[in-house]
């Protein structure tokens, strides 16, 4: 079956733009989560949606957001960027349990300059 | 969050065993010990979990202590594709996927 898909898988943004990030999950998974990787703070829990509802949110600040929709393909989106928001964006899905192993994307890879 | 402790990095040869060991002292009872692993521009990859019993699957094996504070994920004839760093982590309980991520260990395959 298709893998978890996430696009764009490259984009270059400017201060203050803002930019969506687009997660379609395995088919029949449920949960949708979203990581930030970056070479000084390494993998980052941003947030996880299950059924349309966000379940968890990692330490980041209001500009960072998402939401998922009834197929349950979710988009994060970051306004007003900053220099610091460069990094892959992960996405990961599962079928929403606790034991239940994570399958990740290829990431988007966001610029910002 | 739970936290574990794994080496920076280490070194194998080409289809020699490969043992990457991961300290986890506060684990909790319910806490499930997972291991991923991240290939160079890709994303993370599962590759095990257990929870008390030491587990085997197609890709490793994963060994436990009996007091769980540690755990052992073997890699039975390393190849070079299984250069990569591999991640031990704690599932959080509580009905979420979140996971929390150290830095852990790359591993460097030597033909």
């Amino acid at each position: 079956k298709a893998g978890v898909t996430q696009t764009p898988r490259y984009l270059i943004k400017t201060r203050g733009q803002q930019v969506t990030l687009s997660c379609s999950p395995i088919s029949g998974h449920r949960s949708v989560s979203w990581y930030q990787q970056t070479p000084g703070q390494g993998l980052q829990f941003l947030f996880e949606y299950f059924s349309e509802t966000q379940r968890n949110k990692g330490n980041f600040p209001g500009r960072f957001s998402g939401r998922q929709f009834s197929n349950s393909r979710s988009e994060m989106n970051v306004s007003t960027l900053e220099l610091g928001d460069s990094a892959l964006y992960l996405c990961a899905s599962s079928s929403g349990t606790e034991t239940g192993e994570l399958f990740f994307g290829e990431g988007s890879r966001l610029t910002v300059l | 969050d739970a936290k574990t402790t794994q080496p920076n990095s280490m070194e194998s040869n080409e289809e020699e065993p490969v043992h990457l060991p991961c300290n986890h002292s506060t684990i909790s009872g319910t806490d499930y010990i997972h291991w991923y692993r991240q290939l160079p521009s890709q994303g993370p990859e599962y590759v095990i979990h257990g929870l008390t019993s030491n587990v085997n699957n197609r890709m490793a094996s994963l060994a436990i202590a009996e007091d769980r504070k540690s755990s052992t994920l073997i890699l039975h004839r390393a190849t070079l594709r299984d250069a990569a760093v591999y991640y031990c982590i704690l599932r959080v309980q509580g009905g979420s996927e979140k996971l929390v991520f150290g830095k852990g260990t790359k591993l460097t395959v030597n033909p």
